[in-house]
């Protein structure tokens, strides 16, 4: 059974720099499978914000790409999530998931999520 | 503002059906088989029901369908039951040379 656990402060100031870390386990961070963050504002609607490869290939929600940094560590088997001058609309639920391949890039697993405040 | 377009709420009584749709663009929607639905209890991850417009992940019972026509996608419960009673997402695979995905706003499924 895949598993992602998402891990990093629950709190961040205001134009500091948000990182979270997700865990995977009963996969491959190396498999054929892409590895994304959705973010989720209280009370509203998902929000894809980046998807990596293992190879490093990576890719960005145009809305937020001059901000957004995605790794991946494949000796550890995760990946990690970097927002940088954050607000605070940048307040949400953050999301690991995995993401299907081929052309489907639907996310099929999913983390718990992490609540992650914006505040000083 | 959300890049789909999804009605704010949907009911149905027990054992009746009930059609949520997503409405996009040729640029989305309408420019790819790469549309999902997800199914959100409060507090809860979401877990996908329907990917490629019409393929249901292993579990996912057969009550759950998915259709597309057009720049518009449709989510179909039938025989709804109690425990259908959640938020439901749309999205769409929206780059043409480069990786983006957009949600919808989300759908909250009543059952009375």
């Amino acid at each position: 059974q895949v598993q992602l656990q998402e891990s990093g402060p629950g709190l961040v100031k205001p134009s500091e720099t948000l990182s979270l870390t997700c865990a995977v386990s009963g996969d491959s961070i190396s498999s054929d499978y892409y590895w994304g963050w959705i973010r989720q504002p209280p009370g509203k609607g998902l929000e894809w914000i980046a998807t990596i490869y293992h190879s490093g290939k990576t890719y960005y929600n145009p809305s937020l790409k001059s901000r957004v940094t995605i790794s991946v560590d494949t000796s550890k088997n995760q990946f990690s999530l970097k927002l940088s001058s954050v607000t605070a609309a940048d307040t949400a639920v953050y999301s690991c998931a995995r993401q299907m391949p081929r052309g489907l890039w639907a996310f099929d697993y999913w983390g718990q999520g992490t609540l992650v405040t914006v505040s000083s | 503002q959300s890049a789909l377009t999804q009605p704010p709420s949907a009911s149905g009584s027990p054992g009746q059906s009930v059609t949520i749709s997503c409405t996009g663009t040729s640029s989305d929607v309408g420019g790819y088989n790469s549309v999902s639905w997800y199914q959100q209890y409060p507090g809860k991850a979401p877990k996908l029901m329907i990917y490629e417009v019409s393929k249901r992940p292993s579990g996912v019972p057969d009550r759950f369908s998915g259709s597309k026509s057009g720049n518009t996608a449709s989510l179909t419960v039938s025989g709804l039951q109690a425990e259908d009673e959640a938020d439901y997402y749309c999205s769409s695979y929206a780059g043409s040379n480069n990786l983006n995905v957009v949600f919808g706003g989300g759908t909250k499924l009543t059952v009375l």
